[in-house]
């Protein structure tokens, strides 16, 4: 059972926004800085979206979005598409040194 | 372009060795961390650690302290995740990845495309 905990799943309509967090930040490490979230489509390797809490990659749509609340991060997806339905997963870092990867939430896009 | 390219699809049955590899081109090998990110079938994620080329710093999950070992060879810029003794529940596809910035350990932002290791009797 990872220390960061994620919705298991999470669906919306397309144009609508979602949003997943991610709980056991403070457990963990307590630095939102270090939050970063990747998308994996069925089959395919992970795709990092946010890093350092709300940062885009190159190339990743601006309809992503990082942010905190409290304890937890969150990703937002706004503007939802089908191309947008995958696992999702939080990664931080730890007081150990090592990272450690939320269970992961599966978005379905009715 | 920065490619990983990982050593293909293996079948072990349990209590074989194995070693997989990661081949890392189109960057400065040494000053990369690499790691490596299990995923058991119809599972999540999970980190298992990462290696600094340059000087072989390891840092490893708890959960996988003692159970793999992550090697480096920078001469032919490969890194390396080796089992002593295969245990069916080592089933999984294995990814390498290394992160976009050399300061970091962190957010992996180049993939391999997975190896699957499958142990059965």
């Amino acid at each position: 059972q990872s220390a960061l905990t994620q919705p298991a799943s999470v669906s919306g309509s397309p144009g609508q926004s979602i949003t997943i967090s991610c709980t056991g930040i403070s457990s963990v490490f307590g630095t939102f800085y270090y939050v970063s979230w990747y998308q994996q489509h069925p089959g395919k390797a992970p795709k990092l979206v946010i890093f350092e809490g709300s940062k885009r990659p190159s190339g990743v749509s601006n309809r992503f979005s990082g942010s905190k609340s409290g304890n937890a991060a969150s990703l937002t997806i706004s503007g939802l598409q089908a191309e947008d339905e995958a696992d999702y997963y939080c990664k931080s870092f730890t007081s150990s040194n090592t990272w450690v990867f939320g269970g992961g939430t599966t978005v379905t896009v009715l | 372009e920065v490619q990983l390219v990982q050593s293909g699809a293996e079948v072990k049955k349990p209590g074989e060795s194995l070693k997989i590899s990661c081949k890392g081109s189109g960057y400065r090998f040494t000053t990369y961390w690499i790691g490596w990110v299990r995923q058991m079938p119809g599972k999540g994620l999970e980190w298992m650690g990462v290696i600094y080329p340059d000087d072989s710093d390891t840092r490893y999950s708890p959960s996988f302290q003692g159970q793999v070992t992550i090697s480096v060879d920078k001469s032919i810029n490969t890194a390396y995740l080796q089992w002593d003794s295969l245990k069916a529940s080592d089933t999984a596809m294995y990814y390498c990845a290394r992160p976009s910035d050399s300061d970091s350990s962190g957010p992996f932002d180049y993939w391999g495309q997975g190896t699957l290791v499958t142990v059965s009797s």
